[in-house]
């Protein structure tokens, strides 16, 4: 089935430990995004990517990396992670469709840094 | 930076209909879009508007005023499965996303 997919589904981890949540999509889409979301404040841009190769950083950057080696993967990086990283991250993905550039939303992964 | 403000939570009667507003304030545009998303699940695409006036799709219609920087979103013949947080999104002239906090739409039997 088509789609995106994130890995882990739900994650625990201590402060301070390096985590990557990965993302991978098969709809062979060009761009990449990253978000973020918390009560109250919607879904927050981290990271995104418009093409293999290239990355750009979103409103929220700080703390984060990414890569984008090939079109399909997207994995997102939190070097030294701290209690105010506990969020749900959705990873997304949008190519031309119709003439409207859509973006599509993986099932998102719920972190939370104690 | 982004400004986009709508309604943090709406309740309606099953059968009635529900128009949920969104004003914007943003660096360029490059159109609207609503998303739906259901509790513990990912936002899904509903609609888009990129020009002035009403774009119907069903029961779900959405308009969109570029000169006053507004969108509504207008659920019609409400069912319970329309509980959901709707999602009003900017494109900016980077073709980037802003998302509103999403408005918390509670349908009573």
């Amino acid at each position: 089935i088509a789609g995106i997919t994130q890995a882990p589904t739900s994650q625990i981890l201590a402060a301070g430990r390096r985590m990557t949540l990965r993302c991978t999509q098969d709809m062979r889409h060009n761009a990449m995004y990253w978000y973020r979301q918390d009560l109250g404040l919607g879904l927050r841009l981290i990271h995104y990517s418009n093409t293999a190769g290239t990355t750009g950083k979103g409103e929220v950057p700080d703390g984060y990396s990414v890569s984008r080696a090939n079109t399909d993967d997207f994995p997102l990086t939190l070097a030294s992670a701290v209690p105010s990283q506990t969020s749900v991250y959705f990873c997304a993905s949008s190519d031309v469709d119709g003439g409207v550039d859509t973006q599509y939303f993986g099932p998102g992964t719920r972190l939370t840094v104690l | 930076g982004q400004n986009i403000d709508q309604p943090t939570e709406m309740t309606a009667t099953e059968g009635a209909i529900v128009q949920i507003n969104c004003t914007y304030q943003t660096s360029g545009f490059n159109g609207l879009f609503w998303y739906q998303q259901h509790a513990g699940e990912a936002p899904t695409f509903l609609s888009y508007n990129v020009l002035d006036g009403l774009e119907e799709k069903g029961r779900f219609s959405s308009f969109l005023s570029r000169s006053k920087g507004y969108s509504y979103l207008l659920l019609k013949e409400l069912q319970m499965k329309d509980s959901a947080s709707y999602l009003c999104a900017v494109r900016d002239g980077d073709y980037k996303l802003s998302f509103g906090a999403g408005t918390t739409v509670t349908v009573r039997a």
